[in-house]
C-alpha cells in the first residue's frame, strides 16, 4: 500500500470522448506530479503542483488538462486524445521543502498508475 | 537538461546470483534513488540516497550515491525469481527545473530457476 491511489486502473477511449483520471494522496504531502510512461522510454514528466499551484509544464498538449483543487487531489482531463497517448500514466506525491537543502522530503512516492489505450 | 544513462538495459541470472545495475549523470545530483517497478504498477521507491558516498542496505538491496555525485549504483545479493521487474534510478540535482526527478530507463531483470 503505498499511499497514493489512482482511478481508473484502465481506460480505453475513443480519440472524440472526454475522460479524467484521479489520483489522492493520504501521505499528507503538499506536491503532486503527473508523468507518463511509455513503453522503452524513461517516465516523462507532464505536470507538477506544489500548494495546489501548478509549478511545471514540461510542454504537454493542451489536450491535457490538470487540475488541483487541494494538496490531496490531483485529476487529468483528457480530450481528443490521439493513439500515441496511450501509455500508463503515473501520480506521484512528495513533500516539498522549498528554500532548504534536499533530503528525506524529496522522496516521490507513486500511485499504481491509469493504463491508457487510445483507440 | 539533464540526462541519466541507465545500464545494463536488461539482465537475465540465475536464482542465487548477485545483480549489480548502475546510473551515470551529466550533471551533480544532491539525490538518488532507486525504484522497482512490477508489471501494471507504479514504481515503489527501493532506496534513497542524500549524501556523497552514502552507502545505505535495504534487505538484500545495496545502493551507493557516488562520490563524484555523478553516479549511483544498486546491488541485489542472492536473487529470488520475486525480484524480476525492472529498476529504475532517479536524480535529482539542486536548482530550477533541475531539482525534479530525472528517470533513467530503466534495468529489466529476469530471474531463471
Amino acid at each position: 500500500e503505498t499511499g497514493v491511489t489512482q482511478t481508473p486502473r484502465h481506460l480505453v477511449m475513443g480519440m472524440t470522448n472526454k475522460k479524467s483520471l484521479k489520483c489522492e494522496q493520504h501521505l499528507g504531502h503538499n506536491a503532486m506530479y503527473w508523468y507518463k510512461q511509455s513503453a522503452k522510454k524513461p517516465l516523462e514528466l507532464m505536470f507538477v503542483y506544489n500548494f495546489k499551484e501548478q509549478t511545471e509544464n514540461n510542454s504537454v498538449p493542451s489536450r491535457f488538462s490538470p487540475e488541483c483543487p487541494n494538496s490531496s487531489h490531483l485529476f487529468l482531463h483528457l480530450h481528443t486524445l490521439q493513439p500515441e497517448d496511450s501509455a500508463l500514466y503515473l501520480c506521484a506525491s512528495s513533500q516539498d521543502r522549498r528554500g532548504t537543502v534536499s533530503g528525506e522530503t524529496d522522496t516521490q512516492y507513486f500511485g499504481p498508475g491509469t493504463r491508457l489505450t487510445v483507440l | 537538461g539533464q540526462q541519466l544513462n541507465q545500464s545494463p538495459q536488461s539482465m537475465f541470472i540465475q536464482e542465487g546470483e548477485d545483480v549489480s545495475m548502475n546510473c551515470t549523470s551529466s550533471s551533480i545530483f544532491n539525490t538518488w534513488l532507486w525504484y522497482k517497478q512490477d508489471p501494471g504498477e507504479g514504481p515503489v521507491l527501493l532506496i534513497a540516497l542524500y549524501k556523497a558516498g552514502e552507502l545505505t542496505s535495504n534487505g538484500r538491496l545495496t545502493a551507493q550515491f557516488g562520490i563524484t555525485r555523478k553516479d549511483s549504483f544498486l546491488n541485489i545479493s542472492a536473487s529470488i525469481p520475486s525480484d524480476v521487474g525492472i529498476y529504475f534510478c532517479a536524480g535529482r540535482g539542486s536548482s530550477g527545473s533541475a531539482r525534479q526527478l530525472t528517470f533513467g530507463s530503466g534495468t529489466q531483470l529476469t530471474v531463471l530457476p
